[in-house]
């Protein structure tokens, strides 16, 4: 069975400074996983998505996440935050099927 | 439509009215999702379509709880009688599924801005 787990619920960084935000997962099979953000008051919108081919992906705003097998993780990082990185952050995991799972979510507080 | 779309964005209602939430999904996308986000919690799966039939049903909370969807565009989720657990975000969620069945990695939603409920 497919679960993912955020291993953090709130993370606080100050403006300028590099954000990491937490994502493990479990899955049978290789999985499709996402980052999703969610800013107040707004739907999800899809940050990246990682489905097999290179392990390092490249998403919007200047998030990325590395899929490290090994480890079970699928992290998402950023160089410097932005005021406007405050938001919801969900990691989601898939097995192609429409089952989608969620994670509980981040909240990113960036202090200026 | 651009996106997905949902009405209405905000619902108050008391206790025990019934409730109908829309979604209008991007044209063209054969799946549609129901979520339910309450706060500080996660995404709660509550029901998938692909085209006008829902294959999976499964994460409905109770026979108070139905969906349809016609024509496979605008879909409908109602409440009957609602309760004040029933408060949260119904965010609902389409997708284009590729054709074929070889896995080439799962299809990235898109969701709506939601439908913020509360029962009083």
């Amino acid at each position: 069975a497919q679960s993912v787990t955020q291993l953090d619920s709130h993370v606080s960084v100050s403006e300028g400074t590099p954000v990491l935000l937490r994502c493990n997962y479990s899955s049978s099979y290789s999985p499709s996983l996402f980052w999703y953000v969610q800013h107040p008051n707004k739907g999800l919108q899809l940050l990246l998505k990682y489905t097999s081919a290179a392990t390092l992906v490249k998403g919007i705003n200047g998030f990325e996440a590395e899929f490290k097998k090994s480890e079970t993780s699928f992290h998402l990082t950023k160089p410097s935050a932005h005021m406007s990185d405050a938001a919801e952050y969900f990691c989601v995991v898939s097995e192609g099927t429409y089952k989608y799972i969620f994670g509980t979510g981040t909240r990113l507080k960036v202090l200026a | 439509g651009a996106g997905v779309s949902q009405s209405p964005s905000n619902k108050v209602t008391e206790k025990g009215k019934d409730v109908e939430l829309r979604c209008d999904p991007i044209s063209g996308h054969t799946a549609l999702y129901w979520y339910r986000q309450s706060l500080g919690q996660g995404l709660e799966f509550l029901i998938y379509f692909q085209g006008n039939s829902a294959p999976d049903k499964s994460g409905l909370p109770s026979d108070r709880f139905s969906a349809e969807r016609t024509g496979g565009s605008v879909s409908t989720l109602t409440i009957q009688r609602t309760q004040q657990e029933d408060s949260a975000v119904y965010l609902c969620a389409s997708s284009f599924p590729r054709s074929g069945q070889l896995f080439s990695g799962a299809n990235v939603l898109t969701f709506g801005a939601g439908s913020r409920l509360t029962v009083l």
